[in-house]
């Protein structure tokens, strides 16, 4: 059990461009979903925790209207990157909670030319 | 201020030797803990939790932890690794949902 998806698993755009990328959790409901930053070698960064139907909470440093975040089900929560940059290059990871554990996606490579 | 520290980054282990990784953590209050692994490439999976009662806890792919109040600490063990253990261990403590993660363990198992 315990099941979250990503799609896509690995994106290349041009920059100026908007990507999306979706989470799902397949087989629970998940009230919050947390999206996640990494760079190579390194832990995890929370990007913003999404609860469904409100506004996302975003932590400091992070751009929110460049990472849009929609979370409009129990199932599923979206990031936008707009007017994605190279330096927008990196692994996004995202994961559902059932209030006392988070379940990671496979995560989505992205690559901004 | 909140934070976990696993304070090796990188160990190599003989296929078949013990294994523990450390994780030593603060937090106000009692957390819940846990222990992730990330394979190259991809997201993480869930190896253990603990909450509350029994201070061992066992997980998947034979991995167990113990925690120790006196000591904030909640390391990974396992008895006798695998080549497939090869990856990256996170330990992570938080409440509520929200994670605070170790900067990673690199696992490498020579043959």
């Amino acid at each position: 059990g315990a099941v979250v998806s990503q799609h896509p698993s690995w994106v290349i755009c041009k920059s100026g461009t908007s990507v999306k990328i979706e989470c799902r959790s397949l087989d629970f409901q998940a009230t919050t979903m947390f999206w996640y930053r990494q760079f190579p070698k390194q832990s995890l960064m929370l990007m913003a925790t999404s609860n469904e139907g409100s506004k996302a909470t975003y932590e400091q440093g992070v751009e929110k209207d460049k990472f849009l975040i929609n979370h409009a089900s129990l199932t599923l929560s979206t990031l936008t990157v707009t007017s994605a940059h190279p330096e927008d290059s990196s692994f996004y990871i995202c994961s559902a909670s059932d209030q006392e554990t988070q379940y990671f996606g496979p995560g989505t490579r992205l690559l901004v030319l | 201020a909140q934070s976990v520290t696993q304070p090796d980054i990188h160990i190599t282990v003989s296929e078949g030797a013990s294994l523990e990784l450390r994780c030593n953590y603060s937090y106000g209050a009692t957390p819940y803990l846990f222990w992730y692994v990330q394979s190259p490439g991809q997201g993480l999976q869930l190896l253990l939790k603990y909450f509350s009662g029994d201070t061992l806890v066992q997980g998947i792919k034979g991995f167990e932890a113990e925690f120790k109040r006196s000591q904030s600490s909640f390391n990974l063990r396992k008895p006798s690794v695998h080549w497939s253990d090869a990856a990256e261990y996170f330990c992570a403590v938080g409440a509520w949902g929200k994670l605070i993660f170790g900067q990673g363990t690199e696992l490498s198992v020579k043959p």
